[in-house]
């Protein structure tokens, strides 16, 4: 069965570094996402990208961060200067792509802790 | 945004016993995915149910978009159910989906 790929699964970084995230959607499908999981909290979307642009995106989402498909299969989050507070688990997934199905599916997670 | 309550917060089972989880919203939506997050973090889709009845297995899902809730059943319920349950519907012209806090079920042998 199909599914959604993500490495690294832990990353652990320096405050103040950039770090990319990388997954692999699903291949049929055309609208990726990413979401972030703060450790005993909720998940919370930040961005979905459909056709080269961002679609929609959280108040989350600011200009430290950015997305990207750089090629036909991978899509990227990355993070520019990162802050204490972005230590989380980052999920992407994937969905069809119509907007009147979207059900989405996700990757396993990476893990990011910022020291 | 829509709001979403799951209930109850916290779920303690015996291994072989039933529970249902619930999940209200304050919009309609145009989609909801049930989902379970296992001890490792991975979030695994359980139904896209935006509206009706599905089952798989031992879980069954209803959606009562009208009344605005969903129900996640488990029957049976096993160790390796143990995790936390999330709701995430989508309303308005979004289709991203708002997720609850979840109701974390802790089954025991």
């Amino acid at each position: 069965e199909p599914e959604v790929t993500q490495t690294p699964s832990h990353q652990v970084t320096q405050m103040g570094q950039e770090v990319i995230l990388r997954c692999v959607p699903i291949s049929n499908h055309l609208y990726f996402y990413w979401y972030r999981q703060i450790l005993g909290q909720k998940v919370e979307f930040l961005v979905s990208f459909y056709n080269n642009e961002i679609s929609e995106k959280s108040e989350i989402f600011d200009d430290q961060f950015s997305v990207e498909r750089p090629d036909g299969s991978n899509f990227t989050l990355k993070i520019r200067s990162t802050k204490l507070e972005d230590s989380a688990m980052y999920f992407c997934a994937s969905s069809e792509g119509t907007r009147r199905y979207n059900e989405q599916f996700f990757g396993p997670g990476t893990r990011l802790t910022v020291l | 945004g829509i709001q979403v309550e799951q209930s109850p917060p916290d779920l303690i089972l015996q291994e072989g016993a039933n529970s249902t989880l619930r999940c209200n919203f304050s919009d309609s939506v145009n989609n909801l995915q049930w989902f379970h997050q296992n001890p490792w973090g991975q979030l695994i889709n359980l139904f896209y149910i935006p509206s009706g009845t599905k089952q798989n297995g031992r879980l069954s899902a209803t959606t009562v978009a009208t009344e605005r809730y969903s129900l996640l059943y488990i029957s049976s319920s096993q160790t390796t159910d143990s995790g936390v349950y999330f709701c995430a519907p989508a309303s308005g012209g979004s289709y991203i989906p708002t997720f609850g806090r979840g109701t974390s079920l802790i089954v025991h042998p």
